[in-house]
């Protein structure tokens, strides 16, 4: 079993609409988690950046962790075209009180928002 | 303000030779770290490096050694080439006070 499990998708929607992209986990020692987003031959790309458990908002994006359920969510309201990618979870144990362990990442979800 | 670069950006090499990779950090940001992303897949942690000295390494053969110098940029080598190392090579740079962030990477092709 992967540490960490993530629906490669594909997830195809319509421009507009609600997306939610998901992960869990099984390593109860994961304290940080991040999204990344990738377009097609480039680096990921950081979106949301969360610490234990509970929800961040950055303009259209909303990230959620339920450390009790080893679950992360990632929702992207009124989705647009070019938020068409490869969405990447990450989580680290940490080191001490800083992030600066490796990362575990998901597979990928790779999403298409259509005009 | 420049965030990490990598060199290069696309190189080929046969089975058997040897590849250096590079990596400039994000300003201010004072440890590497280095990872492989077969296609379709999520990147997989190959080491870190922190003060010049590897500080964590993932599941990866001694084929594959690193370095990191005063300024903070780091290396990448890889020996003996196998047909399986062909991925995109990811390099992030973070710091205590900041999470990791990644370069573009450089795409590897072993034939």
């Amino acid at each position: 079993q992967k540490e960490v499990e993530q629906d490669p998708g594909p997830l195809s929607v319509p421009e507009g609409a609600i997306v939610s992209l998901n992960c869990t986990y099984s390593n109860s020692a994961f304290q940080y988690f991040m999204w990344y987003r990738q377009y097609s031959r480039k680096g990921p790309e950081l979106l949301m950046y969360t610490y234990s458990s509970g929800n961040k908002e950055d303009g259209r994006f909303t990230a959620q962790v339920d450390k009790s359920s080893k679950y992360i969510s990632l929702f992207i309201r009124d989705s647009q075209p070019s938020d068409s990618a490869t969405y990447l979870c990450a989580m680290s144990a940490g080191e001490g009180s800083s992030n600066t362990g490796k990362l575990i990442f998901g597979q990928g979800t790779t999403l298409q928002v259509k005009p | 303000d420049a965030g990490v670069t990598q060199s290069p950006t696309h190189l080929i090499k046969t089975r058997g030779q040897q590849v250096t990779l590079r990596c400039s950090p994000k300003s201010g940001h004072d440890t590497v770290s280095w990872y492989q992303q077969a296609l379709g897949q999520g990147p997989q942690f190959i080491f870190q490096y922190y003060e010049e000295e590897e500080r964590q390494r993932g599941n990866f053969p001694d084929r594959f050694s690193g370095h990191q110098f005063p300024n903070y940029s780091s290396e990448l080598n890889v020996n003996a080439l196998l047909l399986g190392d062909s991925a995109l090579y990811l390099c992030a740079s973070s710091s205590t006070s900041e999470t990791q962030y990644f370069g573009p990477g450089t795409r590897l092709l072993v034939l």
